[in-house]
């Protein structure tokens, strides 16, 4: 059974500096994964997607990389802002043919102003 | 477009009483799925549907939970009876396609309060 873990489970940084949030799965037979963020009371948002053949992707300040491998994943946040205040969920999409997805419990991250 | 559309937002219930969640996908996405996100156990998959057509059922917890799907613009999560477990707050999201390249689109969800 795929199991996620995010690491750390919180962070609380200056704005402006640049972070890394970690994400690991146990089985590495997946489809792809993805970076969701979470604002309080909210649905979740479809950052980026890393498909199993890729090895990142960019979006703005975001970077997500993915070692299928070694089951782990990295988001960086470079020149953290305040609006980026928000939970950071990582979910993997397994393989077998399954399309659901597999979430940790994410990291809630707060850019002090 | 409107996005993935739940109702009711919140839902506030006595133990023993049906509750009854719904869900409208995206126009021209196929795929649903209902998650519920705890504190203790964050996000978990409930079930989900391909075509109208129950495909994974296998995180439902218990027979109290049920979910159907009866047109492709239109999905319901039923308890019947609920417990104070059940509180969490139940997502529903949608995607076209099975591309591994497709992300799914979360609803707003419901917050559901079992007293």
């Amino acid at each position: 059974k795929q199991e996620v873990t995010q690491i750390p489970a919180a962070l609380s940084v200056p704005e402006g500096e640049n972070l890394v949030l970690n994400c690991s799965f146990t089985d590495s037979a997946i489809y792809n994964l993805q970076w969701f963020r979470q604002d309080p009371g909210k649905g979740l948002t479809s950052l980026l997607l890393i498909q199993s053949s890729q090895r990142e992707q960019t979006s703005g300040r975001l970077n997500a990389s993915l070692d299928k491998s070694s089951g782990r994943s990295t988001l960086y946040i470079a020149a953290s802002q305040p609006g980026d205040s928000a939970t950071y969920l990582c979910a993997v999409r397994s393989g077998g043919g399954a399309d659901g997805l597999t979430f940790g419990k994410g990291t809630h991250l707060i850019i002090q102003p | 477009d409107a996005g993935v559309i739940q109702s009711p937002r919140h839902e506030v219930t006595e133990m023993g009483q049906e509750v009854t969640l719904r869900c409208k996908p995206i126009s021209g996405h196929n795929s649903l799925f209902w998650y519920r996100q705890t504190m203790m156990r964050g996000l978990e998959l409930l079930i989900y549907f391909n075509n109208n057509v129950p495909i994974d059922d296998s995180g439902m917890p218990e027979d109290r939970f049920s979910a159907k799907m009866p047109n492709a613009s239109f999905s319901t999560l039923k308890i019947q009876p609920s417990e104070p477990r059940d509180s969490a707050v139940y997502f529903c999201a949608s995607k076209t396609g099975t591309s591994v390249a497709e992300t799914q689109y979360f609803g707003p969800g419901t917050r559901l309060l079992v007293l």
